[in-house]
Order: C-alpha cells, then sequence, then structure tokens
C-alpha cells in the first residue's frame, strides 16, 4: 500500500472548518509536512511538526499528530474560498545518507461560498 | 528575498531526445532535491544534493542524472525520454541536508 494514505476530497462551505486527515507508516520520521498546491503551480510549505510534539497551531491551521496510530490532521479554521487547493501530507524519511519527503496522493478542497 | 527558481515554466520534447532543467535554491541553502510529480499523484523523490555531492537517489532509472554547482545552483538531466516522463518537475531547497524544503514553481514537460 501506499507509505502515506490520505482521502481524496474534501467540501466545505465558507466559514466552516476543515479537516483533512493522514496516515504514513514510516515511526521514525522526525518531521511531518502539510504543504498546499494551487492549480498550475508548485507546493507552499504550510506548517510541520516535529514528531515529539502532539499539537501545533498556527494562525487558522492547526496540526494534530497521534504518534501511536500514525495519524496526522489539519485543521483550518474560518474556511475561505481562498484555501481551494490540494493539500499534501509528508512524511520525512532518511536513508543511505538522503533526506526525502514522501507524500500522499494529496487532498482536493473545495470550498462553497 | 527570491524563492527558489526553476527554468523554463513549459518544455515540450518528443520521444528519445533529452531534456536539461535548472533550479536555483533559496540564497543560502546549500542542499537541492528534485522531485516528479505526475498528474494527479504526489511528487516523488529522484535526488537530494548536499555541497555538491549526491546524497540520495529515489527509484529513477538510470536516464535520469544531477548534479550541483559551487553556487548551490543545480541541474537535472532526462536522457531518452518516454512519454511517461510527462510530468511537473520539481524542486525544492533546504538549509540544510535534513531540514525543511521549500518548493520552486516547477517546470512542466511534456513529452510528445
Amino acid at each position: 500500500g501506499e507509505d502515506v494514505e490520505q482521502s481524496l476530497f474534501l467540501s466545505v462551505r465558507e466559514g466552516d472548518s476543515s479537516v483533512i486527515n493522514c496516515t504514513y507508516t514510516d515511526s521514525s520520521s522526525t518531521y511531518l509536512y502539510w504543504y498546499k498546491q494551487e492549480p498550475g503551480a508548485g507546493l507552499q510549505l504550510l506548517t510541520y511538526i516535529f514528531s515529539n510534539m502532539d499539537m501545533k497551531q498556527d494562525q487558522r491551521l492547526t496540526v494534530l499528530l497521534n504518534k501511536k496510530d500514525k495519524h496526522l490532521s489539519l485543521r483550518i479554521a474560518d474556511t475561505q474560498t481562498g484555501d481551494s487547493a490540494i493539500y499534501f501530507c509528508a512524511e520525512s524519511k532518511t536513508g543511505a545518507g538522503s533526506y526525502q519527503l514522501t507524500f500522499g496522493k494529496g487532498t482536493k478542497l473545495s470550498v462553497i461560498p | 528575498d527570491a524563492g527558489v527558481t526553476q527554468s523554463p515554466t513549459h518544455l515540450i520534447k518528443t520521444r528519445g531526445q533529452h531534456v536539461t532543467l535548472r533550479c536555483s535554491p533559496i540564497s543560502g541553502h546549500k542542499s537541492v532535491s528534485w522531485y516528479q510529480q505526475v498528474l494527479g499523484q504526489g511528487p516523488q523523490f529522484i535526488f537530494q544534493y548536499y555541497e555538491k555531492e549526491e546524497r540520495g537517489r529515489g527509484n529513477f532509472p538510470d536516464r535520469f542524472s544531477a548534479r550541483q554547482f559551487p553556487n548551490y545552483s543545480s541541474e537535472l538531466n532526462v536522457n531518452a525520454l518516454l512519454l511517461g516522463d510527462s510530468a511537473l518537475y520539481l524542486c525544492a531547497s533546504s538549509l540544510g541536508a535534513e531540514e525543511t524544503q521549500y518548493f520552486g514553481p516547477g517546470t512542466r514537460l511534456l513529452v510528445l
């Protein structure tokens, strides 16, 4: 199966909260990341969490990490139409000298005005 | 400060040709990584370079090669292009080898 799994679609109304979930497999990942990708663009770093933390809050974004279940979530408060994009969860992996990110397939967030 | 820059933004090639993609990291960053993103998928790791040395390579054939220059910019080369090489190629830079990666806008390659 995939190393990192995410649901593919999420639809929310403007002003509501969005919660995007992710499961990963590598318990030795030191950092877990959330990136945002708008159509035709590269990846924008949204936030990240160190593996010894349970929660991180950054303005409208809240990241929750359940290390036991290898579950990561991103909550976006007061979702706006500008938040419509694809959100990627990524785990960091070290091996054979490299530090690489392994991404899920992405969750497409659609915000309904 | 400028972010990660990549050139060209778009490229069309035919099967069998080769291509060179370029990346300039954020000023002060010494590591560059390359990823391939096929439509509908997440990015897949191709290479990481740090201080001009290859640090790691993903599961890609030898047709893919890269290098990093003394000014920390990088090139990704792909030989004998296949239709399946059509993708968005993303470059990411980081301060050190095991630090947060910041992505550029990508080069969209279409192989006909």
